[in-house]
């Protein structure tokens, strides 16, 4: 597609549930980023991938947080046992980064997520 | 740690007028500084992005600033619209690391 997507665009959930929140890039990009962003705020990093693997999960809140590329393109966020302060919109974004190290990085429309 | 202060958090201007947007951050080892959109509800629209090798880049009528000894970055918007409304972020990265760092946005509204 011409641009990242997100699915679902919005999920509501029940304390304690699990939920995967997935993320298209866009074709080519072999960087994908989580963020989270709360009512208000900026949003905050959670985890990147370089292709496959997650080479920077420092965002990551704790270990109930999780998430996957395993074929270097789609990404999913996985929460278990949410809880209401999980509540937020998750951001998904993709860069292609050159040769320069120009990382330009464009954003999907998000996952509002709603813990009840 | 780099952190990103955009100040003021709201900003309400009439329609035609120029105006600037500021945002500082504490890293000076600066990577790439990059303002966004954001419209109710959306997610983000990448506006321009400056690497640390430059000191402004300009897209219609947006021009962005960057001055690393300063720890500063400035959107100035021209002759703005009421389409300009919106929350703009700016977002830095710093040497060695890809995750941006944003500051909390300005919440923009340009008055007919």
């Amino acid at each position: 597609g011409a641009g990242v997507s997100q699915t679902p665009s919005n999920k509501v959930t029940e304390k304690g549930k699990y939920v995967e929140l997935r993320c298209d890039p866009i074709s080519g990009h072999t960087a994908l980023y989580w963020y989270r962003q709360s009512l208000g705020q900026g949003p905050e990093f959670l985890i990147y991938f370089q292709g496959t693997g997650a080479a920077d999960d420092s965002g990551l809140p704790n270990d109930r947080f999780f998430a996957v590329r395993p074929e270097g393109s789609v990404s999913t966020l996985k929460i278990q046992r949410t809880e209401r302060g999980d509540s937020a919109v998750y951001l998904c974004a993709s860069s292609l980064i050159g040769t320069s190290g120009v990382n330009e990085q464009f954003f999907g429309p998000g996952t509002r997520l709603t813990v009840l | 740690k780099q952190e990103v202060t955009q100040i003021p958090a709201a900003l309400s201007v009439p329609e035609g007028e120029n105006l600037v947007l500021n945002c500082s951050f504490t890293d000076s080892a600066i990577y790439n500084l990059q303002w966004f959109r954001q419209d109710p509800g959306k997610g983000l629209t990448s506006l321009l992005l400056i690497q640390s090798s430059q000191r402004e880049q300009t897209s219609g009528r947006l021009n962005a600033s960057l001055d690393k000894s300063s720890g500063r970055s400035t959107l100035y918007i021209a002759a703005s619209q009421p389409g300009d409304s919106a929350t703009y972020l700016c977002a830095a990265s710093i040497q060695g690391a890809q995750k941006l760092v944003f500051g909390q946005g300005t919440r923009l509204t340009i008055n007919p």
